[in-house]
C-alpha cells in the first residue's frame, strides 16, 4: 500500500530564513510525487511535482524539490521564507493514471518576523 | 480560467440529519475526486469520477456517504444520516486525466461541515 510520512507536523522560522520540509513516500513502483500548499480557508494549490528525469525540480513561489529514490523522500525547499509562505504544506504520491493519490498529514509552517 | 466551485461554504448540522455538497469542476475536466480532510490531517479521497462513470469509492462509508456525477459535469456528494466523526472539510478536486499521472488536482475552497 502507498503511504506518506510527514514527519514535522509544526515548523517556525524566522522570515528571510531557509525551510525545508520533509516527505517520505512509500511505494511499489516508480512514484509521481507532488507538494500542495494549503492557505487558511482555502483549497490546496499544486506547488511542484516530479514524474522523471531531473530529480530537482523547481516550482512556484521559488520552491523547489529534491527527488532522492534512495531514501524515499521528496523534501521541500525554499531559500527565503516571506511571511505570505505561513500555510500548510502536503506530500502526495500517486502513481500511473487513475492510481489513487495518497496525501501526507501536512506540515504547518509558521514565519516569524 | 474559472477554477473548481463548490458550495455551500460552511454547513452546521445535527447529528442524524442529512446535508448535500455541491461542486462544479473546471469545464473539460473529466475526471472529479471528492475528498474528506479532517482537522489535523491530510485529505482522503473518498470517491472518484471518469466522466459520470466510478473509478474508485473504496474509502467511501456508503451506508451513509452517497455521491454521483449524472452528466458527467457537476457532481453532488451526499450524507444521511450524519454522525459527529463526519466534521471535516470536503475538498472537490478536478483534473483532465487519471489522477498521479501527470495531471495535477485543481481544487476547490472545499466546504467545512459541522455536525453537533
Amino acid at each position: 500500500a502507498q503511504s506518506v510520512t510527514q514527519p514535522d507536523i509544526h515548523i517556525t522560522v524566522s522570515e528571510g530564513a531557509s525551510l525545508e520540509l520533509r516527505c517520505n513516500y512509500s511505494y511499489g513502483a516508480t512514484p509521481y510525487l507532488f507538494w500542495y500548499v494549503q492557505s487558511p480557508g482555502q483549497g490546496l494549490q499544486l506547488l511542484l511535482k516530479y514524474f522523471s528525469g531531473d530529480t530537482l525540480v523547481q516550482g512556484i513561489k521559488g520552491f523547489e524539490a529534491e527527488f532522492k529514490r534512495s531514501q524515499s523522500s521528496f523534501n521541500l525547499r525554499k531559500p527565503s521564507v516571506h511571511w505570505s509562505d505561513a500555510a500548510e504544506y502536503f506530500c502526495a504520491v500517486g502513481g500511473a493514471a487513475g492510481n489513487k493519490l495518497t496525501f501526507g498529514g501536512g506540515t504547518r509552517v509558521l514565519v516569524k518576523p | 480560467e474559472a477554477g473548481v466551485a463548490q458550495s455551500p461554504r460552511y454547513k452546521i448540522i445535527e447529528k442524524r440529519q442529512s446535508v448535500a455538497f455541491w461542486c462544479n469542476p473546471i469545464s473539460g475536466h473529466a475526471t472529479l475526486y471528492w475528498y474528506q480532510q479532517i482537522l489535523g490531517q491530510g485529505p482522503k479521497l473518498l470517491i472518484q469520477f471518469q466522466n459520470n462513470g466510478v473509478v474508485d469509492d473504496s474509502q467511501l462509508p456508503k451506508d451513509r456517504f452517497s455521491a454521483e456525477r449524472l452528466k458527467g459535469v457537476d457532481s453532488t456528494l451526499k450524507i444521511q444520516p450524519a454522525k459527529l466523526e463526519d466534521s471535516a472539510v470536503y475538498l472537490c478536486a478536478s483534473s483532465s486525466k487519471g489522477q498521479g499521472g501527470g495531471s495535477p488536482l485543481h481544487f476547490g475552497n472545499g466546504t467545512r461541515l459541522t455536525v453537533t
